[in-house]
């Protein structure tokens, strides 16, 4: 089945430090999802991309859908503590049972002050 | 307004004994429901999923087992918790070509 391959798998940064991460996959997408989890809770959802080559940003968060739509990235910049968390890349075909999201295994992001 | 409900937020349950955990949606009608389990600070593993009242799909064969009895009502049980059942479990509903999630149940089976 589809796969997502999400890296790094862990970053531990000091404050102010801008944040990349990315998912690819050996299939195309046509939706790119992006989610948090902060400890204990539900993945929120973080900004959604419809389209290939689509670049969208939510305050310091920015997010493409790579040009293949096998790929995407998400950066933060100037990362403060409340970032911390497990951020999760997911994707999506429509239709039928292919209509459910894949999900990457996740980047544990850590903080120091 | 659109929310999910997941309950209980923790749990502690000896081997051997049953489970339930419920998982309702308000504001919408027959959403795709789902069950995830997430070991501590790892991905996201899909249990179950279902279209529909009375359908299932599960995704990994497993001690657990789950039913749709209401259109809005996901129920995730086993009749045996065995030790490695513990972790953190959500709930999630698809709303557009998202999924919402619940504020999930921390299992911790002893």
């Amino acid at each position: 089945g589809q796969q997502l391959n999400q890296s790094p798998q862990s970053m531990f940064i000091q404050e102010g430090e801008d944040v990349s991460m990315n998912c690819t996959s050996s299939s195309i997408f046509n939706t790119w999802l992006w989610y948090k989890q902060d400890p204990g809770e539900g993945p929120v959802l973080l900004i959604a991309l419809y389209k290939a080559g689509e670049l969208t940003s939510n305050g310091r968060l920015t997010a493409q859908f790579g040009i293949t739509r096998k790929d995407s990235f998400l950066n933060i910049s100037a990362s403060i503590p409340s970032d911390v968390g497990i951020y999760f890349c997911a994707g999506m075909n429509y239709g039928g049972s292919q209509g459910n999201l894949i999900f990457g295994k996740g980047t544990k992001l850590s903080v120091k002050p | 307004s659109q929310t999910i409900h997941q309950w209980p937020a923790t749990l502690v349950q000896p081997v051997g004994s049953p489970l339930s955990l419920e998982c309702t949606v308000e504001g919408t009608s027959n959403p795709n429901l789902y069950w995830y389990r997430q070991a501590a600070g790892r991905g996201l593993q899909l249990l179950f999923y279902s279209v529909g009242i009375g359908q299932i799909s599960s995704e990994v064969p497993q001690n657990l087992s789950a039913s749709r009895p209401q259109d809005r009502q996901f129920i995730l049980s086993s009749k045996k918790l065995l030790l490695s059942d513990s972790g953190f479990y959500l709930c999630a509903w698809k709303r557009g070509f998202g999924y919402t999630f619940g504020s999930g149940t921390r299992l911790t089976v002893v």
